[in-house]
C-alpha cells in the first residue's frame, strides 16, 4: 500500500505552545485529512483538504495541502491538555482509497 | 454528528476459536462499510471494503476465508475472525460511509474492538 510519513512520531509540549506536524508521501493524494484518535478509540476527522495549495482552519487547528499534492501539515495553536492524543494524516486518491500516516503521538504537559 | 457503534469493545478468546464483531450505523445509512486493523503504536491499516449486498473487497494480504465480511443491511456490517491465533490479536476499526456520498466527511470511525486471542 501506500507509505505516508509522518514528523515527528512524538512531541512533548508545554501548554500554550503551538504545534507543527506534518505528512510526505512519494504519491499524489487527491484529498488530504487529519485525523485525531484517543486511546481506546476509533479516529475523529478534524480537517479535509480537497485541493493543492488549500489551507484550511477549524479552531485552533489549521491545516494546508501541499501544491506537490505529495504533502500536508498541521498546526495546533496554544496547545491544551485535551489535545492530547496521535494525530493520523490520511491520504485519498479515489472514493474508496483511504491511506493513515505513521502518526504523531502528542503529549501536552500542564 | 453521525455514530457507529462497534460490538463488543472488547473480546478475549482462545486460540482456534472464532469472534465475530459487529458495526453499526446507528442513525444513518452506511452503504460502504471499512474493517481496519491497527497493532500497537501503529497505523491504521484497510483490511477490507464492504458494500451492502454484495461481496466484500479485500486489500492485499488480508485472507478473505479467515476475515469474513457480511454486509447484509445499510446499517450492519459484520466481521468474523475465523480460527483466530494470537497473531490476531489487534484493535479493529470500521468505518461507515454515508450513503453514496464520497465525501470524507461523511465517513465516521467506531470505537474500535480489542480482540485478544490466547
Amino acid at each position: 500500500g501506500q507509505q505516508l510519513n509522518q514528523s515527528p512520531q512524538s512531541m512533548f509540549i508545554q501548554e500554550g505552545e503551538d504545534v507543527s506536524m506534518n505528512c510526505t508521501s512519494s504519491s499524489i493524494f487527491n484529498t488530504w485529512l487529519w485525523y485525531k484518535q484517543d486511546p481506546g478509540e476509533g479516529p475523529v476527522l478534524l480537517i479535509a483538504l480537497y485541493k493543492a495549495g488549500e489551507l484550511t482552519s477549524n479552531g485552533r487547528l489549521t491545516a494546508q495541502f501541499g501544491i506537490t499534492r505529495k504533502d500536508s501539515f498541521l498546526n495546533i495553536s496554544a496547545s491544551i491538555p485535551s489535545d492530547v492524543g496521535i494525530y493520523f494524516c490520511a491520504g485519498r486518491t479515489g472514493a474508496n482509497n483511504l491511506f493513515f500516516g505513521t502518526g504523531t503521538r502528542l503529549t501536552v504537559i500542564p | 454528528g453521525a455514530v457507529v457503534s462497534q460490538h463488543p469493545s472488547w473480546v478475549i478468546c482462545k486460540s482456534g476459536t472464532s469472534v465475530k464483531i459487529e458495526c453499526r450505523s446507528l442513525d444513518f445509512q452506511a452503504t460502504t462499510m471499512f474493517w481496519y486493523r491497527q497493532f500497537p503504536k501503529q497505523s491504521l491499516m484497510l483490511m477490507a471494503t464492504s458494500n451492502e449486498g454484495s461481496k466484500a473487497t479485500y486489500e492485499q494480504g488480508v485472507e478473505k476465508d479467515k476475515f469474513l465480511i457480511n454486509h447484509a443491511s445499510l446499517t450492519l456490517s459484520t466481521l468474523t475472525v475465523t480460527s483466530a491465533h494470537p497473531e490476531d490479536s489487534s484493535f479493529y476499526i470500521c468505518s461507515a460511509r454515508e450513503s453514496t456520498s464520497g465525501d470524507p466527511m461523511k465517513q465516521y470511525f467506531g470505537p474500535g474492538t480489542r480482540l485478544t486471542v490466547t
